[in-house]
């Protein structure tokens, strides 16, 4: 039992470039979350799915876009990094409560 | 919307208690819950109570609700310095899929 898992760890980018965040749970939740969290800012909510099949905005969706590809696994991307997105990312599925993956931090140069 | 606060910093010495508190606005809030978090790692629960219990306990864990005042606290006893981490408190409004999370209290613990 995996948990919540996140590929990669860590990701250097240039202004501009395009990656996908990957996150997949192992625990038949049906809500799952993309935060990032700055220094000083907490955790913030990006976007989130409470069910496969649909996704919503959260606080800062702006320069990212989400796929529920199905129950396990819910992916994040930056279609055009910018500096701003350097930042720690999160995923998290809740059932009763929330199970966070390990993070990837992210820099854009 | 909600919206929960919690203290920034907390220090204490080793082998005191920790008392981190919370505050939150949503009278409608039907869970609550405290995680921990280490440098470099994610958000680990700690712990949730129900906003129909008072106090919940678990080992050195003491977690109080005062409903009335929308107040929660969690209690460490015995702080070691492996406790030292950053504690993020959250509220799960009824109906709701997307809990509020506080800014979260940085525990200091010295030797």
């Amino acid at each position: 039992n995996a948990g919540v898992t996140q590929t990669p760890k860590f990701q250097v980018l240039k202004t501009g470039q395009s990656m996908t965040l990957q996150c997949a749970q192992d625990m038949n939740h049906n809500s799952m979350y993309w935060y990032r969290q700055d220094p000083g800012m907490g955790l913030r909510l990006i976007y989130y799915s409470a069910s496969e099949g649909t996704t919503d905005k959260g606080e800062v969706p702006n320069g990212y876009n989400v796929s529920r590809l199905n129950k396990r696994e819910f992916s994040l991307r930056l279609e055009s990094a910018a500096p701003s997105q350097t930042s720690v990312y999160f995923c998290a599925s809740s059932g009763l409560a929330g199970s966070f993956g390990p993070g990837t931090r992210l820099t854009v140069t | 919307g909600e919206d929960v606060e919690q203290s920034l910093f907390l220090s204490v010495r080793e082998g005191d208690s920790s008392v981190i508190n919370c505050t939150y606005t949503d009278s409608s809030s039907t869970y609550l819950y405290w995680y921990k978090q280490e440098p470099g790692a994610g958000l680990q629960l700690l712990t949730y109570i129900f906003s129909n219990m008072d106090m919940k306990q678990d080992q050195r864990l003491t977690v109080l609700l005062n409903k009335k005042d929308k107040h929660l606290s969690l209690r460490i006893a015995d702080t070691q310095t492996g406790d030292s981490a950053i504690y993020f408190c959250a509220a799960l409004s009824g109906g709701s899929y997307i809990p509020t999370f506080g800014r979260g209290t940085s525990l200091i613990v010295h030797p």
